[in-house]
């Protein structure tokens, strides 16, 4: 099976630090991407890659950076941390795009305090 | 506009009960629609895909139904167990690029 693992699942972080939110897939997928999940409002999409070093702005990239050095690892940057990013972050892959089947992590739950 | 909408918001069911869990979207050109099951503290996990030439498909105790004239689709839940409370969510994709249009899901608590 396809594993997709977060770094963390809980962080608590300052207003105005700089947080990285790592990723790595096992399967070899060409596309990975970073979505947060809020209450009411559904998964949103971030930022997605479909290939190594290439990166595409999602819905709601404001605040948020990402890198993609290595094919298997994928991380969200948030530059300077701020409340409104207190969140559930998710990350996932897919080895087509994302019309096939999104494997997804189990999700990091970030605090900003 | 892209839109999925998904109803009912919540639903409390009793542990043996069947239910249905209803997905209505707009999005167009449609190229698949998928259910996914996301238990909490957890990942969504794919349940089941719909193409636009499959009306029906099940998956052990799920059942998706899919009318694409309508734009409807349907998660039929038979015989529930206390391991279907989770959210489910509904994600519907275009036929070309890399957006995906997801639904706020559909919160089931099965109880004892």
């Amino acid at each position: 099976d396809v594993k997709v693992t977060q770094s963390s699942r809980y962080l608590v972080k300052r207003t105005g630090e700089k947080v990285f939110l790592e990723c790595v897939q096992d399967m070899d997928h060409e596309n990975m991407f970073w979505y947060r999940q809020d209450p009411g409002l559904g998964l949103r999409l971030i930022y997605f890659s479909y290939d190594v070093k290439m990166k595409e702005k999602g819905d709601i990239p404001e605040g948020y950076s990402v890198s993609r050095e290595k094919k298997e690892r994928f991380s969200l940057i948030l530059e300077s941390a701020s409340t409104n990013q207190t969140s559930m972050y998710l990350c996932a892959s897919s080895f087509f795009g994302p019309a096939e089947k999104l494997f997804f992590g189990s999700g990091t739950q970030l605090s900003v305090l | 506009k892209n839109q999925v909408e998904q109803s009912p918001q919540s639903l409390i069911i009793l542990e043996g009960k069947n239910c249905t869990l209803q997905c209505n979207y707009t999005v167009s050109p449609f190229s698949n629609l998928r259910w996914y099951k996301q238990d909490t503290g957890r990942g969504p996990v794919s349940l089941t895909i719909m193409t636009f030439s499959e009306n029906t498909k099940s998956n052990g105790r799920y059942t998706a139904t899919l009318d694409a004239d309508t734009k409807q689709s349907s998660l039929h839940i038979t015989a529930s167990q206390l391991s279907d409370s989770a959210s489910y969510i509904c994600v519907v994709s275009r036929r070309s690029g890399y957006a995906l249009n997801f639904g706020k899901g559909t919160s089931l608590l099965v109880t004892p």
